[in-house]
């Protein structure tokens, strides 16, 4: 059973306008999310987190929502560049085992120059 | 080096045969943990390490896998009887304290045949 559900498995945006991913959980006991980036052959890389206590976290281009009402999460990039094609996962964890994140599919995004 | 170090990078195993995976990770950082990636899925958490406490090993699929951190750095991950479901990338990623940023690894691409 997923409890971490990235329903696009890819996106393609253009350079310039705003790339939107979405993210979906079922554990209502997950307080903190995450967005990693992956590049093909690399480890995943941290990008941006939110705590449950907050609805918006801002960083630069990357600005991550939360709606906790309807267990949703979104990431959003502006301006998409070229340089954010990659894979973004979705995660989460719970207190007491933050360690252990929840991992979704991930969503391919390429930005068309 | 500097990241989280991984090898082999890559590993073509016969069904059956024993393996081990190494990860070397940030120096300094108490925190180490094993993840895999199948093919078309999320990382899947698999043990998680912290200084000398016990480690959390909920996440090994089977009694065939076990892992080892020897001096509190470096972690060996171990496969017994391979199988072809075992085929994965397996990522190591450390933290300098539980539920911090968590550095990963760019993996262990494991191919059972």
């Amino acid at each position: 059973d997923q409890q971490v559900k990235q329903n696009s498995p890819s996106l393609s945006v253009q350079e310039g306008r705003i790339s939107i991913l979405n993210c979906d959980y079922t554990n209502s006991m997950f307080d903190y999310f995450l967005w990693y980036k992956k590049y093909p052959a690399e480890g995943p890389t941290f990008l941006i987190s939110i705590s449950s206590i907050k609805d918006k976290n801002e960083d630069g281009r990357f600005t991550v929502f939360l709606n906790k009402s309807a267990k949703h999460l979104s990431l959003h990039i502006v301006p998409s560049q070229p340089g954010d094609s990659a894979v973004y996962f979705c995660a989460a964890s719970t207190e007491g085992s933050n360690y252990k994140l929840t991992f979704g599919k991930g969503t391919l995004l390429t930005v068309n120059p | 080096g500097a990241g989280v170090s991984q090898s082999p990078s890559n590993k073509v195993t016969e069904k059956g045969k024993d393996v081990e995976l190494r990860c070397d990770p940030i120096s300094g950082h108490t925190a180490l943990y094993w993840y895999r990636q199948s093919l078309g899925q999320g990382l899947e958490f698999l043990i998680y390490f912290q200084g000398n406490s016990a480690p959390d090993k909920s996440g090994l699929p089977s009694d065939r896998f076990s892992a080892e951190r020897t001096g509190g750095s470096v972690s060996t991950l171990t496969i017994q009887r391979t199988q072809q479901e075992d085929s994965a990338v397996y990522l190591c990623a450390s933290s300098s304290v539980s539920g911090n940023t968590i550095y990963f690894g760019e993996g262990s691409w494991l191919t059972v045949v």
